[in-house]
């Protein structure tokens, strides 16, 4: 069984700081890890994904994710938070030995950028 | 804009009637993927399809169903609706699965009274 996990319910972070967003996984076989972005009312975004390769991941808006294979990480970063950011995050994972294994999603992350 | 396109954006109809959600996936995707959100849920997986045929379920009740139509638009069907339904139904799709990315529609918000 896979699993995904977001120990923090809210991040709050002052508009210039870095933010990250914590997130930890559990899956038999390699992972699939991605975040989402979803802002009130709206549709889950996709940010960026880590299928294989180089451990830091580059996504859309300036965020970036850093894969831990030996801690089961893939925690979400942003060297400099904006107001914007403010909004719920997902983190999921998918087993990639599984091709149609479920699409498994965290809880969310609240993140609360203050000016 | 994802190009995955749900109808309707807004419901609100009684217990115990029955609603039809409706997804069109983006254009040349195969799979389409049910969830359901709700505040004290979050984001539940419903059912998964791959070109008509189902390929996984999640916490899908007996009470609702679903498929995918050989034109690839989905349906999903929820019935003998409670209070309990009401929350915001998200269709997502995606070329196939294992590494590729869903790409999730606006969503249908339900609200039954």
């Amino acid at each position: 069984a896979q699993s995904v996990a977001q120990p923090e319910d809210q991040v709050n972070v002052a508009e210039g700081n870095p933010l990250t967003v914590k997130c930890t996984y559990s899956v038999s076989g390699n992972p699939y890890l991605f975040w989402y972005v979803q802002y009130p009312n709206r549709g889950l975004q996709f940010l960026l994904k880590y299928i294989t390769g180089d451990n830091l991941v580059k996504g859309s808006y300036g965020f970036e994710a850093e894969f831990n294979k030996s801690q089961t990480s893939f925690h979400l970063k942003k060297p400099s938070a904006l107001v914007s950011d403010s909004a719920l995050y997902f983190c999921a994972v998918r087993d990639g030995t599984d091709s149609w294994g479920k699409f498994q999603f965290g809880a969310g992350t609240q993140v609360v950028v203050t000016p | 804009d994802s190009g995955v396109t749900q109808t309707p954006k807004h419901l609100i109809t009684a217990t115990g009637q029955r609603v039809t959600l409706r997804c069109s996936p983006r254009s040349g995707d195969l799979s389409v993927y049910w969830y359901q959100q709700s505040l004290d849920q979050g984001l539940q997986f419903l059912i998964q399809y791959y070109n008509g045929e189902e390929r996984a379920k999640g916490n899908i009740l007996e009470r609702f169903s679903a498929q995918q139509f050989p034109d690839l638009h989905s349906e999903l069907n929820l019935s003998s609706l409670e209070l309990g339904d009401s929350a915001l139904y998200f269709c997502a799709s995606s070329t196939t699965g294992g590494s590729n990315t869903i790409y999730f529609g606006e969503g249908s918000w339900l609200t039954v009274v």
